[in-house]
């Protein structure tokens, strides 16, 4: 099974500024990472697939970048319907699909 | 593309439970669904997934055993069931839409269903 881990947990940003969020895989799975949003009491949200291509309808704010083990979400200037929380999930070797724990994107 | 989960439900320890997903808006035979599971404050555990089409079913070794997936194509429903709740059980359950191959993502998910094991 493909371990994915997320760093950090909790990520302070103000609005308007940058956010980095990273993905790191246990082994290589190409390009083959999403990106999901969740925001309290509600479903996931795909925001990205393929490690870089947005979703249909996610602004062009959100872009992600990386592959083999190494991935990135960058949200180029916060908005205050961003700070929510954040997962990557990879599709390389599956079952099982795999999560990682997730970044809090919280206000500053 | 929607998809509907049946009501939050409360269960104890041993009993069994069966909640659904129905879906409505696209050709719900030829797309796979599958289920994640999200306790308490924690994140997204993938659990499996069905083709409605033919049955065909995969499960995570982590779930296989515990829970199984079913489909009724006849009112175009998925199910998730479990025969004997553990309190470890307690979550919320989402059906997604979901492919099986090429980009395996879950692109449109259900409301989700709170369950919850207790004594």
């Amino acid at each position: 099974e493909i371990v994915m881990t997320q760093s950090p947990a909790t990520l302070s940003v103000s609005p308007g500024e940058r956010a980095t969020l990273s993905c790191r895989a246990s082994q290589s799975v190409s390009s083959n990472l999403a990106w999901y949003q969740q925001k309290p009491g509600q479903a996931p949200r795909l925001l990205i697939y393929g490690a870089s291509v947005r979703a249909t309808g996610i602004p062009a704010r959100f872009s992600g970048s990386g592959s083999g083990t190494e991935f990135t979400l960058t949200i180029s200037s916060l908005q205050s319907e961003d700070f929510a929380v954040y997962y990557c999930q990879q599709y390389s070797n599956w079952p099982p699909l795999t999560f990682g724990g997730g970044t809090k994107v919280e206000i500053k | 593309v929607q998809l509907l989960q049946s009501g939050a439900e409360v269960k104890k320890p041993g009993e069994s439970l069966k909640i659904s997903c129905q879906g409505s808006g696209y050709d719900f035979l030829n797309y796979w669904i599958g289920w994640v599971r999200q306790m308490p404050g924690k994140g997204l555990e993938w659990l499996g997934v069905i083709y409605p089409g033919d049955s065909d079913t995969r499960y995570s070794p982590s779930f296989q055993g515990h829970v199984s997936i079913s489909v009724d194509k006849s009112i175009s429903t998925a199910y998730l069931q479990w025969n004997s709740l553990k309190a470890s059980d307690t979550a919320i359950y989402y059906c997604a839409t979901q492919e099986a191959s090429g980009v395996i993502t879950l692109d449109f998910w259900g409301q989700g269903t709170l369950v919850t094991v207790s004594s």
